[in-house]
């Protein structure tokens, strides 16, 4: 069973609008959540990242949500660029999980096109 | 710095043969994990090293395995492959298990088996 999901395979965006990426997890001993962004024949590259312990980080154009009542949490990347053009990933750390930050959960991913 | 260094980048492997692959993680960085990604599964946690001990283990058979040397660097091997087995292998180090911090990955190594 999937404990991140990532509901949206896919977000097309027009360059300059916002684009709005969305995570669920199912385990709230879950207590840091990162996003990832990965092009082709690439690793992941770490994007932002929140602890459970506040609701928003902001850095630049990309703003991380996260309500913990709803188990979900949201990458805003505003204004999109076409260099945002990718597959995000969400994934989840919980130090009392597994007891390893080294043991991320990650989503199926969403990938984004922003068009010119 | 120097990131993450996986080798080698594409392998091509036949059923029934043994693999290993490589990952140097970044220098002062004492974790290393090492993930599966297939276009199906998406990207899935094998087991993560810290020195030289093996912290975690995903769901994974017993054909995957791993170790963590002195310098941190670690080795991942497969045997007996499956034609299942073929994906992208990624590796990610990252400064140790105290607090979170974030886990950078290599370019990973590309298997394919026939």
């Amino acid at each position: 069973d999937q404990q991140v999901k990532q509901n949206s395979p896919s977000l097309s965006v027009q360059e300059g609008r916002i684009s709005i990426l969305n995570c669920d997890y199912t385990n709230s001993m879950f207590d840091y959540f990162l996003w990832y962004k990965k092009y082709p024949a690439e690793g992941p590259t770490f994007l932002i990242s929140i602890s459970s312990i506040k609701d928003k980080n902001e850095d630049g154009r990309f703003t991380v949500f996260l309500n913990k009542s709803a188990k979900h949490l949201s990458l805003h990347i505003v204004p999109s660029q076409p260099g945002d053009s990718a597959v995000y990933f969400c994934a989840a750390n919980g130090m009392n999980y597994g007891g390893s930050q080294g043991n991320l959960i990650f989503g199926k991913g969403t990938k984004l096109s922003v068009k010119p | 710095k120097a990131g993450v260094t996986q080798t080698p980048r594409y392998l091509i492997k036949t059923r029934g043969q043994q693999v290993t692959l490589s990952c140097s993680p970044i220098s002062g960085h004492r974790s290393v994990s090492w993930y599966q990604q297939t276009p199906g599964q998406g990207l899935q946690f094998l087991f993560e090293y810290f020195s030289e001990t093996q912290r975690n283990k995903g769901n994974f058979p017993g054909r995957f395995s791993g170790r963590q040397f002195s310098n941190s660097r670690s080795e991942m091997n497969v045997s007996t492959l499956e034609l299942g087995d073929s994906a992208l292998y990624l590796c990610a180090s990252s400064i140790g298990p105290a607090g979170n911090t974030e886990a950078f990955f290599g370019q990973g190594t590309r298997l394919t088996v026939v």
